[in-house]
C-alpha cells in the first residue's frame, strides 16, 4: 500500500520567508510525528499528533514553527521567517492504532534556507 | 532530560567482519525499537523489543534488550556492503508517549 509522502520534496527558500510542508500519512494511522535532521545529525523530535490534537509539542524550536492537522489525515508543518539554522531535512512518521510505537516514515523534505 | 546514547558513533569494517552497535538509556523504557537510515535515505522500522531481556533475531541480525530495559544491542554477523547505513535505537520511556531517538551509529563497510 502506499506509505507516507511528504511535499514538496525539496525547498529553497530565502530567509524570511514563510515555508510551509506537507505530510500525508499512511491511511488509517492516528499518530503522526514530525521530526528534523540536520546533515549528518540524528532525529530531533518536533511535535506530536494523536488524532487532530497535539499532546507534545515540547520540540518545537521556537514560536516561528508551527503545525496542524485536520481530518486525522493530512498535517502541514509551517515555519515563518525562515532562518539560515532551519536548514535541515524535515521528516513525517506516522503510526497505526494498533502498534503505536512503530513508525514510519515519509522521505522527507529537503529545506535549504538561502 | 531523557536521553538516549548510542556507541560507537562510527565504525569502519570490512566485508565479513561483525559489528555491534549500543544504545544506552537515561531512564527506564517501556520498549526499544531499532531503524536503518541508507545514506539519502529515510529511517525504515527494523524491529521492537519489550521485554526485559528479549531477543530477536533477523537473519544476520540479532537485537537485545537489557534486563534493566534501559539498554539494548545491535549485533551483525559477517556485514556485507548492503548494511551501509546509519542505525538508529530509539526508547519509549515509561508513561510517555514520546519515542527518545538515539544519536545514531554509523556503519561503512569496505569490500
Amino acid at each position: 500500500g502506499a506509505g507516507v509522502s511528504q511535499s514538496p520534496s525539496n525547498k529553497v527558500t530565502e530567509k524570511g520567508k514563510d515555508v510551509e510542508l506537507r505530510c500525508d500519512p499512511i491511511s488509517g494511522h492516528t499518530a503522526l510525528y514530525w521530526y528534523r535532521q540536520s546533515l549528518g545529525q540524528g532525529l530531533e523530535f518536533l511535535i506530536y499528533f494523536q488524532g487532530n490534537s497535539a499532546p507534545d509539542k515540547s520540540g518545537l524550536p521556537s514560536d516561528r514553527f508551527s503545525a496542524e492537522r485536520t481530518g486525522g489525515s493530512v498535517s502541514t508543518l509551517t515555519i515563518q521567517r525562515t532562518q539560515q539554522e532551519d536548514s535541515a531535512v524535515y521528516l513525517c512518521a506516522s503510526s497505526p492504532p494498533a502498534s503505536r510505537d512503530e513508525q514510519y516514515f515519509g522521505p522527507g523534505t529537503r529545506l535549504t534556507v538561502t | 532530560g531523557q536521553q538516549v546514547m548510542q556507541i560507537p558513533q562510527y565504525q569502519h569494517v570490512q566485508e565479513g567482519e561483525d559489528f555491534t552497535t549500543y544504545c544506552n538509556s537515561s531512564t527506564t523504557l517501556s520498549n526499544i525499537q531499532w531503524y536503518k537510515q541508507r545514506p539519502g535515505g529515510h529511517p525504515v522500522f527494523l524491529i521492537q523489543l519489550v521485554k526485559s531481556g528479549e531477543v530477536k533475531k533477523q537473519k544476520r541480525l540479532t537485537f537485545q534488550f537489557g534486563e534493566a530495559k534501559k539498554n539494548s544491542s545491535l549485533h551483525i554477523t559477517a556485514t556485507q556492503t548492503t548494511d551501509v547505513g546509519t542505525y538508529f535505537c530509539a526508547g519509549l520511556p515509561l508513561n510517555t508517549d514520546k519515542l527518545i531517538f538515539g544519536t545514531g551509529t554509523r556503519l561503512q563497510v569496505f569490500p
